[in-house]
């Protein structure tokens, strides 16, 4: 499977943990992308690496979230004391010109 | 960023074409078109995306407005694994890389329910 691989798919946690997520890109793709996306909206952009920089961050990515690209090929998506409002579907896209292409996604439950 | 206006939901007839339309009358004159659509349980995929001319691909035909100001995403047979959100979305035209990836700015996009 050449696609990009999410994981978890389900996490379910309780507030004021932590939680990270891992987003395998499709092999050479440069550009990273992570969003999170609620029931009902689409999908909203959280922060964008090109490479192992990370280029660009939404004011959604609180202090309580951080994202990492260390070797310009995994990512992974922290978020410490989780709360309820945290409760969306982590999206992870990758791509290399002007298509993105996304990942299954890791839906995040916080009791 | 420029807006786009879709409606909330369409329905179609299985293996008839579908017309969804797209409102983006403050689109400025580099924004890219771009279509993508998000089936149940899965994350958006790429459909299709053009500037000025009208694009045909495996998937869809894009049609644009000779203004601009609108343009209608074409499945022509619609089948049941066509039944999902579709969002069009206008891209940033990157002010130094020439080759766009910026980031996908998503409204609520189009519901689509293919009826069998």
């Amino acid at each position: 499977d050449t696609g990009v691989s999410q994981n978890p798919r389900h996490k379910i946690t309780k507030r004021g943990q932590n939680v990270t997520f891992r987003c395998d890109p499709i092999s050479e793709h440069n550009r990273l992308y992570w969003y999170r996306q609620t029931l009902g909206q689409g999908p909203e952009f959280l922060t964008y690496f090109q490479n192992e920089a990370q280029l660009e961050k939404s004011r959604l990515l609180s202090d309580r979230f951080s994202a990492e690209r260390p070797k310009g090929s995994f990512s992974t998506l922290e978020i410490q004391r989780t709360e309820q409002g945290d409760s969306a579907m982590y999206l992870c896209a990758c791509g290399l010109s002007d298509t993105q292409y996304f990942g299954p996604g890791t839906r995040l439950t916080v009791l | 960023d420029a807006k786009t206006t879709q409606p909330n939901s369409m329905e179609s007839n299985e293996e008839e074409p579908v017309h969804l339309p797209c409102n983006h009358s403050t689109i400025s004159g580099t924004d890219y078109i771009h279509w993508y659509r998000q089936l149940p349980s899965q994350g958006p995929e790429y459909v299709i995306h053009g500037l000025t001319s009208n694009v045909n691909n495996r998937m869809a035909s894009l049609a644009i407005a000779e203004d601009r100001k609108s343009s209608t995403l074409i499945l022509h047979r619609a089948t049941l694994r066509d039944a999902a959100v579709y969002y069009c979305i206008l891209r940033d035209p990157p002010p130094i890389i020439p080759l766009g990836n910026e980031k996908l700015t998503f409204g609520t996009g189009t519901r689509l329910t293919i009826i069998p």
